[in-house]
């Protein structure tokens, strides 16, 4: 099973800033099997990034998804109000199972 | 628009049962392998469970398997989780997840629901 761990745990930041979300695997993620969410307290988790770089639909260019190998990178520019929020990622080149990080909080 | 609505958690004793469900809408469901996530409080996100489009394969974490069962009812555009023998360790948030494949054995996740509160304390 791939371990994966973010980093940081919290990162505070003010909006117009960009934030640098890191997610490290336990070993290789096949094909770059790897995605990005959003998570907003009593809201469904929303897909942002998925293949470590393609933006799902409606995402903005703001968010952008870089890595392969063990080391992935989430970037969001220009932080919105609403951007603040937990961010993790999940990998799903060896499965089952998928597995997914602890998150980072991204908070003001 | 894609929705997932979870209904079915509550408060169990331990030993107890429960299914929950997920009403699908919004895309052709049997064209998709569908998930069972969950998070327990304080912790990160664990897969629990997934069924391929034609319900015909399933796969669990072994941490669930022989005590939770996901299966679909296609005409009705409906996923389940039977959960039985439950433990204190399953008190989680439920997710009902899509997948964006057909075949369920792993896949990111491209649509979430909200979820559904499970606790399991006597």
């Amino acid at each position: 099973e791939i371990v994966l761990t973010q980093s940081p745990g919290t990162l505070s930041l003010s909006s117009g800033e960009t934030a640098t979300l890191s997610c490290r695997a336990s070993q290789s993620v096949p094909a770059r099997y790897l995605a990005w969410y959003q998570h907003k307290a009593g809201q469904a988790p929303r897909l942002l990034i998925y293949g470590a770089s393609r933006r799902a639909t409606g995402i903005p260019d703001r968010f952008s998804g870089s890595g392969s190998g063990t080391d992935f990178t989430l970037t969001i520019s220009r932080l919105e109000p609403e951007d603040f929020a937990v961010y993790f990622c999940q990998q799903y080149g060896n499965t089952p199972p998928i597995t997914f990080g602890g998150g980072t909080k991204v908070e003001i | 628009e894609v929705q997932l609505l979870e209904s079915g958690g509550g408060l169990v004793q331990p030993g107890g049962s429960l299914r929950l469900s997920c009403a699908a809408s919004g895309f052709t469901f049997n064209n998709y392998a569908m998930i069972w996530v969950r998070q327990a409080p304080g912790k990160g996100l664990e897969w629990v469970a997934s069924t391929s489009g034609n319900g015909v394969s399933t796969y669990y974490a072994d941490s669930v398997k022989g005590r939770f069962t996901i299966s679909r009812d296609n005409s009705k555009n409906t996923l389940y989780l039977q959960m039985t023998s439950l433990r204190a360790e399953d008190t989680a948030i439920y997710y009902c997840v899509k997948d964006p494949d057909f075949y369920g054995s792993g896949s990111y996740c491209d649509y979430w629901g909200q979820g559904t509160q499970v606790t399991v304390s006597s």
